[in-house]
């Protein structure tokens, strides 16, 4: 059983930079997993962020942004909006399957 | 601009089978560059892949719903379909229509069903 591994939950200020991580239960995450990003308010729908580790849609804001960082795909959120506060989950190819985070919840305060 | 519309029963009895379909529109669900799946929400906790199915008709399944799950295309209707048996309640969620590329990059709304006598 794959477990892919998020922070429970962060904190950042307004305006601040704050960096979430996607870790596998298989070793380390490389770009061969389509690390995939989405963003979920209560109540609705997840968005597509990123795919592919890095590449942003064409609705994703800027100020979002996906790499590997320390054998992990990561999401960082440069100038954090209030706006941003939200579940965040990362998404991961396993060969034919695809598997989810737990989710992190990003406060901002 | 496509879109996703997810239908079916609201609520459904433990032991019987799930059905949903989703209508697509605004694209066709013929296209080779995408394929097509579903995933779901239970209340209150994450999202789990629960399967997907290709251009060519290939599906690949959750391992652990993989018994119970059979994901079809009606191309003459664009509507994909999910069916999911011997439901309990533990299969009580909201369950999102996808269209995938890189991953899940276009979502329905979401339809909630559950599972109950």
């Amino acid at each position: 059983q794959t477990v892919v591994t998020q922070e429970p939950s962060l904190t950042v200020s307004p305006g601040g930079t704050v960096t979430l991580t996607c870790a596998s239960s298989t070793g380390a995450v490389t770009s061969g997993y389509y690390p995939n990003w989405f963003q979920q308010k209560p109540g609705q729908a997840p968005r597509a962020l990123i795919y592919s580790t890095d590449n942003k849609h064409s609705w994703t804001p800027a100020r979002f942004s996906g790499s590997l960082l320390g054998g992990k795909a990561a999401l960082t959120l440069s100038g954090v909006q209030p706006e941003d506060e939200a579940e965040y989950y990362c998404l991961l190819y396993f060969g034919g399957a695809w598997v989810f985070g737990g989710g992190t919840k990003l406060t901002v305060l | 601009q496509l879109q996703l519309q997810e239908s079916g029963p609201g609520l459904v009895k433990p032991s019987e089978t799930l059905s949903l379909t989703c209508t697509v529109s605004g694209g066709s669900i013929s296209s080779s560059s995408y394929y097509w799946g579903w995933i779901r929400q239970p209340p209150g906790k994450g999202l789990e892949w629960i399967g997907s199915i290709f251009y060519s008709g290939n599906t690949y399944y959750n391992p652990s719903l993989k018994s119970r799950v059979t994901i079809s295309v009606d191309t003459s209707k664009n509507q994909l379909s999910l069916k999911l048996s011997s439901v309990t309640a533990a299969d009580t969620a909201v369950y999102y229509c996808v269209r995938f590329k890189d991953g899940p990059d276009v979502w329905g709304q979401g339809t909630t069903v559950t599972v109950s006598s």
